[in-house]
């Protein structure tokens, strides 16, 4: 079965740089793009980006330009999205999302990292 | 960029109620809509595709329609289950996606 697994929480001060991981399984990974997608405490779902697994081409939302990147490792299944600059607005729950080909639209989803910035 | 307006952000409803909530794009985006549900502490669900196809395994009293800029999700019987936060999700601007500001379902 398809799974998405994150890494875990993580508490940063202002200005530091964060890196979360999704490790996919259960499908073949370079078959499928993965989204970035993020919910501030209370709020709702903003999208960051996507990645092709398979060639490592990237997309990012112009509001995230300059300051995210995201990466994989196909000899471990594992997307990257690694924020920098951080300030107390980027405190939020940070999802991976597989993008469903026939669909356009997510369908599996990891469980979310949480990130903090606090100082 | 293509904007989303969900409508209304929030509502109390009765179990048995007719629920229906309205995203309005900023341009027209044909059919690329998608609705998702989401509850406390849990990843969002897919329940609508292409404005107006049921998810497999979501109850039939889930529907969308629409098309252009206005499309609505309703739930015809609202169920204690059903009490959750509805998003619409537009993917026209592929690979960009917006999604709406969402919609609170509480209990009335």
């Amino acid at each position: 079965q398809v799974q998405l697994v994150q890494s875990g929480a993580e508490v940063k001060k202002p200005g530091a740089s964060v890196k979360v991981s999704c490790k996919a399984s259960g499908y073949t990974f370079t078959n499928y793009y993965m989204h970035w997608v993020r919910q501030a405490p209370g709020q709702g779902l903003e999208w960051m980006g996507i990645i092709n697994p398979s060639g490592g081409s990237t997309s990012y939302a112009q509001k995230f330009q300059g300051r995210v990147t995201m990466t994989r490792d196909t000899s471990t299944s594992t997307v990257y999205m690694e924020l920098s600059s951080l300030r107390s607005e980027d405190t939020a729950v940070y999802y991976c999302a597989r993008l469903d080909l026939l669909l356009a639209t997510p369908d599996y989803w990891g469980q979310g990292t949480l990130v903090t910035v606090s100082s | 960029d293509i904007q989303m307006t969900q409508s209304p952000s929030a509502m109390s409803a009765s179990v048995g109620d007719r629920v229906t909530i309205t995203c309005r794009a900023s341009q027209g985006i044909s059919n690329y809509l998608a609705w998702f549900q989401q509850k406390p502490g849990k990843v969002p669900k897919r329940l609508i595709y292409a404005a107006s196809s049921l998810q497999s395994g979501v109850p039939s009293r889930f529907s969308g329609s629409g098309s252009g800029t206005e499309f609505t999700l309703t739930i015809s019987s609202l169920q204690p289950e059903d009490f959750a936060t509805y998003y619409c999700l537009q993917h026209n601007s592929y690979p960009a996606l917006t999604f709406g500001g969402g919609t609170k379902v509480e209990i009335k």
